[in-house]
Formats: C-alpha cells, structure tokens, sequence
C-alpha cells in the first residue's frame, strides 16, 4: 500500500521568503502530482512530474521528484499573500493500481504580509 | 483543457433522503472517474473508482450500498448517497481521467445532512 508523508503540515511563512515542502512516499512510483486547493475549493493542477530528476516551475513555485529516493519537493521562492493555500501532492499509483493516486495530508501555507 | 462540471455544488437535505451528485467531462471522453471524500481540514479520501461500463471498484470500508456509483457514458458518472444522515455531511468531489488526458477534478458538492 502506498503510504505518502507530506511535511509540513502547516507552514506560517512571512512575504518574500523561500521555503520547501516535502513529500516522501513508500512504494515505488515514476509519476507525481502536486495540487493547490482554496479553502471551500476543489483541487486545482499544479504540477505533473513524470520522470526522476524532473522538475516543473510555475511561477514562484518550483516542483521536483527523485523517484530514487521516493520524494519530491514543492519550493516557494519569494512567497507572496497569493500563495496561501493547502498543498497536496500525489504520487501515481501505477495502472496496476487502477490508476490510482494517494493523497499526501497536505500542507497549509500561510502568507503573512 | 480539461473541464469537469460536477453538480451540485451544495445541497442540504433531510436526514433518510437520497442524494445525487453529477460528474460530466465536458471536452473528453473520460474512461475512469474517481470520487473523493473530504473532511474539514483533511485530505481527499478515495471512495471508488468506477470505470465506464462497469461497476464501480470501492476502497474499503466504503459501503457500495450506501455510496451509488454509476458510470454509463464516458462523460458521465454520478455518485448517490443514500439514506443520508448528518455523520455523511461532506465535500465529495470527483476526478476524470481519459486517454491522453491527466486527472481533472470538478469542482465539489458540500453535502450538508440536517
């Protein structure tokens, strides 16, 4: 069973700092989808990451997977007030899995001015 | 790209009735839906997944009889709650996928039981 670990849970960050939040999962898996989702919102595509050493950037966010170590990361450069949000990501769990993917617990980012 | 129109967006409805939710792939044909449970601040948790033409496959310990799926076009699937009550108050939210295309997410239902 894929088990996935996001951390931080929640982040406090002030305007115009960088950080990164990690996710580690258990089995293997060579496709991994970061999410945004608004307070009361449905989940909105961020990323796709589909190959080890893939990395993604949109804006000030940047997403990474190292498929041998089982983790990506989500970094934020120069966070602003728009940023805030809960980020989910979600590794694929294969065709053998019915094309399932697992949901990390999610990171609560705030932007604080 | 790829639009869901998953409808209601909210209901409220009496304790004992049935509810049910639409999930349309507007511009694909989706050949698997996915549909989704979320608690106040938690993650999404997957109830089933149910391929066009065929019954839904649930995760366990969701109950297939109380949580209807059905899946008869390749735009269509839809989720019945049955015999509610206020313990199934909710935000359901569904995903498709289809040839070609990633995993789009509609946009929700927030059930409330009362």
């Amino acid at each position: 069973e894929l088990k996935v670990e996001q951390n931080p849970l929640f982040l406090s960050m002030q305007e115009g700092k960088n950080y990164t939040i990690y996710c580690n999962y258990s089995t293997t898996s060579d496709r991994l989808y970061w999410y945004r989702q608004d307070p009361g919102k449905s989940l909105e595509s961020l990323f796709v990451l589909l190959s080890n050493g893939a990395v993604k950037q949109e804006g000030r966010l940047m997403a990474s997977l190292d498929t041998k170590a089982r983790l990506s990361t989500l970094h934020i450069t120069a966070a602003v007030h728009d940023l805030s949000a809960t980020y989910f990501c979600a590794p694929w769990g294969g065709y053998t899995n019915a094309g399932k993917s697992t949901f990390g617990d999610g990171t609560t980012l705030t932007v604080k001015p | 790209g790829a639009v869901v129109s998953q409808h209601p967006s909210r209901v409220i409805c009496k304790s004992g009735t049935s509810v049910k939710i639409e999930c349309r792939s507007l511009d694909f044909q989706a050949t698997t839906m996915f549909w989704y449970r979320q608690f106040p601040k938690q993650s999404l948790m997957l109830m089933a997944t149910s391929n066009e033409g065929s019954k839904a496959t649930y995760e366990q310990g969701v109950e297939k009889d109380k949580f209807l799926i059905n899946h008869a076009s390749l735009t269509l699937s839809t989720l019945t709650v049955t015999s509610a009550h206020p313990e199934d108050s909710s935000f359901y939210i569904c995903s498709a996928s289809g040839v070609n295309y990633g995993y789009t997410f509609g946009s929700g239902t927030r059930l409330t039981v009362v």
